[in-house]
């Protein structure tokens, strides 16, 4: 199985401010033939089911404010929240797609500083 | 618009079976697969399998092999996901969700969750 390895566990910013958390897969996960990289990001609050953010590494989910942004390549990712609002406090997952089973990350907590 | 709505939550007992539903509507039912996904308490998110809805056809996660059945009902837009052998461990919020096409990997689509818990 494809093991994601997300870090921080958790982190805590500023309003305003820029999280950035990190992604890495155990092998690659960009296929060759099609250049996309097979990973997913999901936000998950409490009580509600995950929502998809970014897909394709980098490509934004229809509806999703910009300030979220994926880049990456190969086996290193990483979601990037440009300036943190009081409604992006979730636990963050990336997801690989390149092969089943598919593959969670640990989850990164982010809250307000 | 699309939904996924599941059944309710369930309360079963070490070695008992569950069965969770997941009843489409608002697209065309046998044009993507149905993925279930479970989150236990204070854990992260686990992709336990996937069916294909028009054929049947499964893939599950080593991890669940021989103790998950995932099946449907097309006459009534309806997937299914049985987990037997409970455990503790077991006790979890139990997701299914649906990618927009087969050719297509977003998880894009989700139900409200399930909550079964497994206690003596």
């Amino acid at each position: 199985d494809i093991v994601m390895t997300q870090s921080p566990d958790s982190l805590a910013v500023s309003l305003g401010e820029r999280a950035t958390i990190n992604c890495k897969s155990s092998q690659t996960i960009l296929y060759n033939s099609n250049s996309k990289n097979y990973l997913s990001w999901y936000q998950h609050k409490p009580g509600q089911p995950p929502k998809l953010l970014i897909y394709w590494a980098s490509s934004r989910e229809s509806g999703v404010p910009d300030r979220f942004s994926g880049s990456g390549s190969g086996t290193d990712f990483t979601l990037t929240i440009s300036s943190l609002q009081a409604e992006d406090v979730a636990v963050y997952y990336c997801q690989q797609y390149y092969t089943t089973p598919w593959t969670f990350g640990q989850g990164t907590k982010v809250e307000i500083k | 618009q699309v939904q996924l709505v599941q059944s309710g939550a369930e309360v079963k007992k070490p070695g008992a079976s569950v069965k969770v539903s997941c009843r489409a509507s608002g697209y065309t039912f046998t044009t993507s697969y149905t993925h279930w996904v479970r989150q236990a308490p204070g854990q992260g998110l686990e992709w336990m399998g996937l069916i294909n809805p028009g054929g049947g056809s499964t893939t599950y996660a080593q991890k669940f092999q021989g103790r998950v059945i995932m099946t449907r009902d097309t006459s009534t837009n309806t997937v299914y996901m049985e987990l037997s052998s409970l455990r503790s461990e077991d006790t979890a919020v139990y997701y299914c969700s649906r990618t927009p096409f087969f050719d297509d990997y977003r998880l894009l689509y989700w139900g409200q969750g399930t909550l079964v818990t497994v206690s003596s």
